[in-house]
C-alpha cells in the first residue's frame, strides 16, 4: 500500500515552460487536494476534488489547472511557469469526506528560474 | 481576522517540559479540526483529530472550545523527538474537503 505518491520529487523549470506534477493514491479516497508551501506563508490550497470529474478552486488557483478523470489520479498542471511558482507542492487525499484529515504525499520541490 | 491563527513561536523547551499550543479560527461553521506535525523538509502528518469533548492520545491532549473558536494542543513530558512544527487545521466554510492550515508553531525540545 503506497499511500499518496508524487512525482517528480525535484524539478527545475525555465520561465514560461509548462509541466505536470503527478499525484496518485491507492486508498480509494474520494477527496484529493493540492497545496503549496512557501516560507512564512504556510500551506495554501491550490485546487481540490471531492470525486472523479469534480474539481474546485482553492485559495491560490491562478496559473494552475487540474482534472480528475479517475479516483486514483489528480495531476496538477503549470501552464506557463513563473518564478513566483517556486515552492514545495504537496498532494493529499482523504476518505470519509475528509472527516479524519488528509494523508499527504512526500512533496515536489519546484524551482522556476 | 485570518481563518486560522497560531502562536508564532518558536518554543524552546527542555526535555520533560509541558508545552501548550493555541489556535483560533474564524469560521464558526467549521466542523472538523486537526493537529498536524511537520518535520523539516517533510510532508505534514496527522497528529490527532480534535473533538468537542476533548481527546487524549498518550502524552498529547487536544481541546476544542466552539464558543471561543479556540483549539489547543498540550504535550506533556516532551521528548527530543517532539521537535517539529505543529500545524492547526480547520475545514473551510464552503466544503468539508477544503482544509485551512495555520502557519504553524515550531517546537524545539532541548536535552
Amino acid at each position: 500500500n503506497a499511500g499518496v505518491t508524487q512525482t517528480p520529487k525535484f524539478q527545475v523549470l525555465k520561465t514560461g515552460q509548462s509541466m505536470t506534477l503527478q499525484c496518485a493514491q491507492d486508498m480509494n479516497h474520494e477527496y484529493m487536494s493540492w497545496y503549496r508551501q512557501d516560507p512564512g506563508m504556510g500551506l495554501r490550497l491550490i485546487h481540490y476534488s471531492v470525486g472523479a470529474g469534480i474539481t474546485d478552486q482553492g485559495e491560490v488557483p491562478n496559473g494552475y489547472n487540474v482534472s480528475r478523470s479517475t479516483t486514483e489520479d489528480f495531476p496538477l498542471r503549470l501552464l506557463s511557469a513563473a518564478p513566483s511558482q517556486t515552492s514545495v507542492y504537496f498532494c493529499a487525499s482523504s476518505g470519509n469526506r475528509a472527516l479524519y484529515g488528509y494523508t499527504f504525499g512526500s512533496g515536489t520541490r519546484l524551482t522556476v528560474v | 481576522r485570518k481563518e486560522v491563527e497560531q502562536d508564532p513561536g518558536p518554543f524552546n523547551v527542555p526535555e520533560g517540559a509541558t508545552v501548550a499550543f493555541n489556535c483560533t479560527y474564524s469560521n464558526s461553521a467549521s466542523q472538523s479540526f486537526f493537529w498536524y506535525r511537520q518535520d523539516c523538509r517533510k510532508e505534514p502528518k496527522l497528529l490527532m483529530s480534535v473533538y468537542s469533548s476533548g481527546n487524549e492520545d498518550g502524552r498529547f491532549t487536544a481541546q476544542l472550545n466552539r464558543a471561543s473558536q479556540y483549539i489547543s494542543l498540550l504535550i506533556r513530558d516532551s521528548k527530543l523527538s517532539d521537535s517539529a512544527t505543529y500545524l492547526c487545521v480547520v475545514n473551510a466554510r464552503r466544503s468539508q474537503g477544503n482544509l485551512i492550515f495555520g502557519k504553524g508553531t515550531k517546537l524545539s525540545v532541548k536535552p
